[in-house]
C-alpha cells in the first residue's frame, strides 16, 4: 500500500496554463505539507495543512493555491503558469505536525514541467 | 533564522570506502530535532534518523552511524563501507517550533557517488 501517492507523477504543460496535482495520505496523519525541490535539488517547504487548517503559508506567489477537501488529502493549483515553476514538488505528511520530532513521509513526487 | 549548511555538493567514493556526510545548523532555539533524509535515484525522500536536542549520544544503525555535536552544531552523517546502493542525495534537516506546529528546514544535500 502506497503511503503517501501523487498524480500526476509528470506534468508538462505550457505556460498560461492552470494545472492541478494531488495528494493523498493513508496512514492517518494530521499534517500534510507540499514543497517544491529545484534542478539543484533545493527543497523548500511551501505550505503545511493540519487538519485541513492552514498552517505554513511560505512566501510563495498567490498563483499558487492549496485546498485540503480532508486531512487525508492535499492538493495544489497553480495558475498561469510560468517557466520558473518547472520544479518537482513534493507531498509529505507527518503524524501530528505539531511535535517537533515528527519525521515526514514523502510521496514520489510530480515532476513539473512548463514550456 | 534558522540554517542548515551541508558544504558537501557531491563526494565520490569507490565501493567499501568510509564516508562522513558534513551538517552545521544554526538554531536559537534550545529545543530542536535534527534528522537526515535519503533521496535516492528513485526520488523519493526517506527518513533515516531524528535526533533531539538535549541528546548528543552518538547512534550507530548497520553501516549507518550518526555523530551529534552541540558544541560545534554539527550532526555529521558516516557510512562505513559504502556500497552502491548508497548512492543517493543525502539531506540533513532542522525542526524547531513554528505556529501552531513546527517548521522543517532542508540543508541543500550532499550527493553521493559510490562506484564499483
Amino acid at each position: 500500500d502506497t503511503a503517501v501517492s501523487q498524480t500526476p507523477k509528470y506534468l508538462v504543460t505550457q505556460m498560461g496554463n492552470d494545472k492541478s496535482i494531488k495528494c493523498e495520505q493513508n496512514l492517518g496523519h494530521d499534517t500534510m505539507y507540499w514543497y517544491k525541490q529545484d534542478s539543484k535539488k533545493f527543497l523548500k517547504i511551501m505550505f503545511s495543512y493540519n487538519n485541513k487548517e492552514l498552517i505554513i503559508n511560505e512566501t510563495v506567489p498567490n498563483r499558487f493555491s492549496p485546498k485540503s477537501p480532508d486531512k487525508a488529502h492535499l492538493n495544489l493549483h497553480i495558475n498561469s503558469l510560468e517557466l520558473g515553476d518547472s520544479a518537482v514538488y513534493f507531498c509529505a505528511s507527518s503524524q501530528t505536525g505539531t511535535s517537533l520530532l515528527d519525521e515526514q513521509y514523502f510521496g514520489p513526487g510530480t515532476r513539473l514541467t512548463v514550456t | 533564522a534558522q540554517k542548515v549548511t551541508q558544504a558537501q555538493t557531491e563526494i565520490s567514493v569507490v565501493e567499501k570506502e568510509d564516508v562522513t556526510l558534513d551538517c552545521v545548523y544554526e538554531t536559537r532555539d534550545t529545543t530542536y530535532y535534527l534528522f537526515w533524509y535519503k533521496q535516492p535515484p528513485s526520488g523519493e525522500l526517506v527518513f533515516l534518523i531524528r535526533r533531539n536536542s538535549f541528546d548528543e549520544q552518538n547512534e550507530i544503525s548497520g553501516r549507518y552511524s550518526w555523530n551529534f555535536q552541540k558544541s560545534t552544531s554539527s550532526f555529521n552523517f558516516t557510512i562505513t563501507a559504502s556500497q552502491v546502493v548508497d548512492s543517493a542525495v543525502y539531506f540533513c534537516a532542522l525542526s524547531e517550533a513554528y505556529t501552531g506546529g513546527f517548521k522543517t528546514i532542508f540543508g541543500a544535500g550532499t550527493r553521493l557517488f559510490v562506484k564499483a
